[in-house]
C-alpha cells in the first residue's frame, strides 16, 4: 500500500519569504499522480498543484511550484512571496494511475502560519 | 455550476443513535468518494462508490459504517449506534467517469462534522 509522509507538523514564514513543505512517499508504482491540497480554516480542501509522475518537468502555478524527485520519492512545495491568505494545512496526497485504485492517500498534514 | 454538497455541515448525536451524512457531488459527476478526518489529522479514505455500485471499501470500519450511492438522489454515508471515537470531519469528494483519468482531481464539499456526546 502507499503511503504519504509529511515531517513537518508546523512551519511558519515571514509574509513576502519563501517557505518549503516537505512531503515523501512510498510506492512500488511507475505511474502515479501527485497533489497539494490547502485546507483554511473554513475546512474547504482547495487542490493547489498537481505533477504527474511521467513528466520530468516540474509543475508550477503562480507562486506555487514542486520539486519533485522521483527516485527519491520526494515532493515538496515551494511558496514564493508568502500573503497572509496563505496561511492554512497543507496536505500531500498520492493518487494511482491504475483504474479501479484512484482513491487519494493524503499524508498528515502541516500547518502554515504567516507571520505579518 | 454548484460544487459538492454536503449535509447537515454539523451534526451532533448521542452515543448509540444513528447518523447518516450526506453528499450530492458535482453535476456530471458519477464518482464518489468519502474520507474521514480526526482532528490534527489527514484525510484518511473510507470508500468510493459509484452509481449503485461500492468499487473499493477498504477503509471502511468492519461493523457500524455502511455507504450507499442510489441510481437517484444523494449519496449516504451512514454510522450505527456511534461512539465518541466516531467523532470527525467527514469529507465527500466526486469525480467524473474514470475515463477522465485519475490526473482529473477530486473535488470536495465542505465536510460535515459530526460530534458524538
Amino acid at each position: 500500500a502507499q503511503t504519504v509522509t509529511q515531517s513537518q507538523p508546523e512551519m511558519s514564514v515571514q509574509e513576502a519569504e519563501t517557505v518549503t513543505l516537505s512531503c515523501t512517499y512510498d510506492t512500488s508504482e511507475s505511474d502515479y499522480y501527485l497533489f497539494w491540497y490547502k485546507q483554511p480554516p473554513s475546512r474547504q480542501m482547495i487542490l493547489v498543484i498537481r505533477q504527474e509522475a511521467y513528466k520530468q518537468q516540474n509543475a508550477t502555478e503562480n507562486r506555487f511550484s514542486v520539486n519533485f524527485q522521483k527516485a527519491a520519492k520526494s515532493f515538496s512545495l515551494k511558496i514564493s512571496d508568502s500573503q497572509l491568505g496563505d496561511a492554512a494545512m497543507y496536505f500531500c496526497a498520492y493518487r494511482s494511475a491504475t483504474q479501479g485504485a484512484q482513491k487519494l492517500v493524503f499524508g498528515q498534514g502541516t500547518r502554515l502560519t504567516i507571520n505579518p | 455550476n454548484a460544487g459538492v454538497m454536503q449535509n447537515p455541515r454539523h451534526l451532533v448525536r448521542r452515543r448509540g443513535q444513528e447518523a447518516r451524512l450526506r453528499c450530492s457531488p458535482m453535476k456530471g459527476h458519477s464518482h464518489v468518494y468519502w474520507y474521514r478526518q480526526l482532528p490534527e489529522e489527514g484525510l484518511k479514505f473510507m470508500v468510493y462508490l459509484q452509481k449503485e455500485n461500492i468499487i473499493d471499501e477498504s477503509g471502511m470500519p468492519k461493523e457500524r459504517f455502511s455507504a450507499e450511492f442510489p441510481k437517484e438522489g444523494p449519496s449516504i454515508l451512514r454510522i450505527q449506534q456511534v461512539v465518541r471515537g466516531d467523532s470527525a470531519a467527514y469529507f465527500c469528494a466526486s469525480s467524473p467517469l474514470p475515463s477522465a483519468g485519475p490526473n482529473s482531481p477530486l473535488h470536495f464539499g465542505n465536510g460535515t462534522r459530526l460530534t458524538v456526546t
